[in-house]
């Protein structure tokens, strides 16, 4: 099945300044992967995605590329805010709503943003 | 429109008792699935419901079973309980279409004594 890798743990980054996660996938038929963000006492919220047909989106301070021979994908948030601060994870899968294998969820990224 | 929503926020059962978790979807959103979230660790897959069916399964024993109403309300039980089963659990919901995404609750938090 698939394994999801997500680096790193934690993160602490200067308001203002730009963070990067990092997920690897081991199966290549997975073909999307998208990102949600946890705070604390609540569930995952999807605040980005990308299919394998697309190297790269943005959504104003988020970016996520994509490297489907390497299996790498990453998260960049620019500009960070207070707000941001959360658990992060990447997840994988063959299907965008997670299909009969559901969704693979990396470990986390605790992203602190530090005033 | 209305989220996904899940009852009840926290639940303490004792080791080999049965439990029953709600959910309700989204608005319009037709499939439900099933996640276990233990601390400091991301989710995993449970199991995913369509038209009433169960039609994906992740590593879980046959202990943890589900359902899905005709309002596409769903259930997850969990039978003789064990420690390890303390977890979030979360659902989500989504529309049965390629490139709808999960739509997650905020959980129920279990606690096995």
């Amino acid at each position: 099945g698939e394994n999801v890798e997500q680096h790193p743990s934690t993160l602490s980054v200067q308001e203002g300044d730009s963070a990067v996660i990092k997920c690897t996938y081991s199966d290549s038929a997975s073909n999307y992967f998208p990102w949600y963000k946890q705070e604390l006492g609540k569930g995952p919220q999807l605040i980005i995605d990308i299919r394998s047909n697309v190297g790269e989106k943005k959504d104003q301070r988020i970016a996520v590329t994509l490297n489907k021979t390497a299996k790498h994908f990453s998260l960049h948030i620019t500009e960070t805010q207070p707000e941001d601060s959360a658990v992060y994870f990447c997840a994988a899968s063959t299907q965008s709503g997670g299909g009969a294998d559901g969704l693979t969820f990396g470990k986390g990224t605790h992203l602190i943003i530090q005033p | 429109e209305t989220g996904v929503t899940q009852s009840p926020t926290h639940l303490i059962k004792t080791r080999g008792q049965q439990v029953t978790l709600r959910c309700s979807s989204q608005s319009g959103h037709n499939t439900v699935s099933w996640y276990q979230q233990a601390l400091g660790q991301g989710p995993q897959f449970i199991f995913q419901y369509y038209r009433e069916e169960e039609n994906g399964r992740g590593n879980f024993p046959p202990r943890f079973s589900g359902l899905q109403f005709p309002n596409y309300s769903s259930e997850l039980n969990v039978n003789a309980l064990e420690l390890d089963d303390s977890a979030l659990y979360l659902c989500a919901s989504s529309l049965p279409y390629r490139n709808s995404p999960l739509h997650f609750g905020n959980g129920t938090r279990l606690t096995v004594t």
